[in-house]
Formats: C-alpha cells, structure tokens, sequence
C-alpha cells in the first residue's frame, strides 16, 4: 500500500538552529511529493512540491527540501529557524491524479 | 485571493444527531476532498470528488456521506454522530492533473459530538 511515513513526531530547535525534518515514501514509481504547514489555528499551507527534475526543491519561507530515490526520502530543510517556524509540518505524496496521501506530521517547537 | 470556507469553525452535537459540514471554494476547482485530522493520526482521507455529482469513497468513508451537487460546494454529512467522530475536519480543493497535489485547505471544522 502506498504509504509516507514521518518518522519524528516531535522535534525541539533552538531559534537560529538549523532544521531537518525527515519524510520517508512507500510508492510503486516516484510519486508527486509535497510538504505542508499547519501553524496553530490555521489551516494548511502548502511549502513546497517534487514533480521532477532538479532534486533540491526551494519553497517558501525559506524552507528547501531533497528527493532522494535511493533512499525515498524528501526531507525538508532550513538554515536558521525563526520562532514563527513553530507549526506542524506534513509531508505528502500521490501519483498522479490520485488523492494526496499524508504523513502523521511533526510538530515543531522553537525554543530561545 | 483563493478561498476554501467551511460553514462552521466550532460545532457541538450530540450523539445521534445528524451534522452537515459544508464546504465553499471560489477557484472554480472540480476536485474536492475531506480529510479528518486527529492527533497522531495525521490527515485521513474521508471522501473526494472529482466533478459534479461524483463522489468516491476514501480511506475511511465509514458513518460518513457527502453531496456535490454544484461544482464548488462539498458537504460531509454525519448521518448520526458518535463520539468517535469528534474531530478536526479540513475541507480542501484542487484542479486535476499535477496540481492535484496543490491542495487549497479550508481553516476547519472542530466538532465535538457528546
């Protein structure tokens, strides 16, 4: 079954601190790959997408994510965290036209 | 600016009763889903559409049914709510192709069914 996995459910940053928050992907074929945010109280914002080509994706927010097919990962990325960057984070995957298949997401906190 | 509306942002029922979650997006979008998202859980897949009058089930269609009965409003009905049905429920939008994966989220529905 097709399947994303997040492997963290909550991780802890420092503000300034370098992130890394890790999504791994069960597919037959490379699916579409997406992350979303969720910050408190609102709904989701979609940070950034994989169809193809350039393996290293930038979004916005200054978020940046890799696909690696070796691996099937798409982990998501960011050099300095700002307070504001504590939210869930949900990474996604479909293949095609088929709905989109969530991770369980991670939560991020960003302490002083 | 695009938007995804749900009717109701907080809702309160009791067992029993029938609820209906409605959803309006104004991008002229023909694909429509329901996800509930529940802690630790993530988003689960309730109901999608894909055009007018269509609907499929997704991962977890049980105690649930949905209406499309115009292109932009998709309504998640719970026939009688149970309290396993208290939840967040997030209505989003796209158009086929690759920008199904571009979801348009609502801000949520948050009910809590006694």
């Amino acid at each position: 079954a097709q399947s994303v996995t997040q492997p963290d459910i909550h991780i802890t940053v420092s503000e300034g601190a370098s992130l890394e928050l890790r999504c791994n992907y069960s597919y037959g074929a490379t699916p579409y790959l997406f992350w979303y945010v969720q910050s408190p109280g609102q709904g989701l914002q979609l940070l950034l997408k994989y169809f193809s080509g350039d393996t290293l994706v930038q979004g916005i927010k200054g978020f940046e994510a890799e696909f690696k097919r070796s691996q099937s990962s798409f982990n998501l990325r960011k050099p300095s965290v700002h307070w504001s960057d504590a939210a869930e984070y949900f990474c996604a995957a479909s293949s095609g036209n088929t709905p989109l298949v969530f991770g369980k997401g991670t939560r991020l906190s960003v302490i002083a | 600016d695009v938007k995804v509306t749900q009717s109701s942002r907080y809702l309160v029922k009791r067992t029993g009763e029938k609820v209906f979650l409605e959803c309006v997006q104004d991008m002229d979008h023909e694909n429509m889903f329901w996800y509930r998202q529940d802690p630790g859980l993530g988003l689960r897949l309730i109901y999608f559409s894909y055009d007018v009058k269509m609907k499929e089930k997704g991962d977890i269609p049980e105690g649930y049914s949905v209406s499309r009965e115009k292109k932009e409003r998709f309504s998640l009905i719970l026939e009688s709510a149970s309290t396993n049905q208290t939840s967040m429920y997030l209505c989003a939008s796209t158009i086929p192709g690759h920008g199904a994966g571009e979801l348009f989220f609502g801000e949520g529905s948050r009910l809590t069914v006694l």
